[in-house]
């Protein structure tokens, strides 16, 4: 099952916070979160394993509720290098938890930073 | 060396013909996984092979057929290449156990254009 993302872009100046959310329909196993530049393959940024997990680096960081069946991805003070569209992906759990491996990935939010 | 590595890069072809994709993964890992990214950027899984155990996602054409001579390796074969089938191929890996995040490691794409 496909997650959503939303928006489905967005467009910043420079210094500008930008927040980009991901649900799910059915229980997740984990929550990935990529970016892609133009051109180039999907770039990992960070996966969020536990329900109430946050995580980050830099300005960019993540939350997850596991009982909401949703992410978000948080940039904060957003460069001009943040531009590109970010994928979160999404695991279902086994019936005994772990993870099936699959990552299915939402549509993609197109992030823009001008300066 | 670059991790995960796929040739050809780029592959124009004409309707009807069969073509190959290699992939490589010089990380040890467990799993390959390959996606077919559209003209409107959604990253689909299509295979995912793990010690000689395939997951097909059922809505892939049979025309696809993934080949693992070794761990290392998951090739693409596609026969009787179809308009649609024209996108960006990325092959991707992932480990397993406590030494590994999850993350998906990229190849850079093999853009398949179909005439």
């Amino acid at each position: 099952q496909q997650p959503v993302q939303s928006p489905q872009a967005v467009i910043l100046r420079e210094g500008e916070d930008a927040v980009i959310n991901c649900s799910s329909s059915k229980a997740l196993y984990s929550v990935h979160w990529y970016r892609q530049k133009h051109g180039e393959a999907p770039i990992f940024l960070m996966i969020l394993l536990k329900g109430g997990e946050q995580k980050g680096h830099d300005k960019i960081s993540a939350s997850f509720n596991e009982k909401k069946q949703q992410s978000s991805l948080y940039l904060t003070a957003s460069q001009l290098s943040y531009s590109g569209t970010y994928f979160c992906g999404t695991e279902p759990p086994f019936l005994h938890g772990g993870s099936q491996g699959n990552l299915i990935f939402g549509k993609g939010t197109k992030l823009s930073v001008k300066p | 060396d670059t991790a995960v590595s796929q040739t050809p890069k780029y592959l124009v072809t004409q309707m009807g013909n069969d073509k190959s994709i290699k992939c490589e993964q010089n990380l040890g890992h467990d799993t390959m996984y390959w996606y077919k990214q559209d003209s409107k950027k959604f990253l689909k899984i299509m295979f995912s092979y793990n010690n000689k155990e395939l997951i097909i996602n059922e809505t892939v054409p049979n025309r696809f057929s993934p080949k693992s001579p070794d761990k290392a390796h998951l090739n693409l074969h596609i026969n009787s290449l179809e308009l649609g089938d024209s996108a960006v191929y990325f092959c991707a890996s992932k480990g397993r156990g406590r030494a590994n995040t999850g993350e998906l490691f990229f190849g850079e794409g093999s853009r398949l254009t179909v005439l």
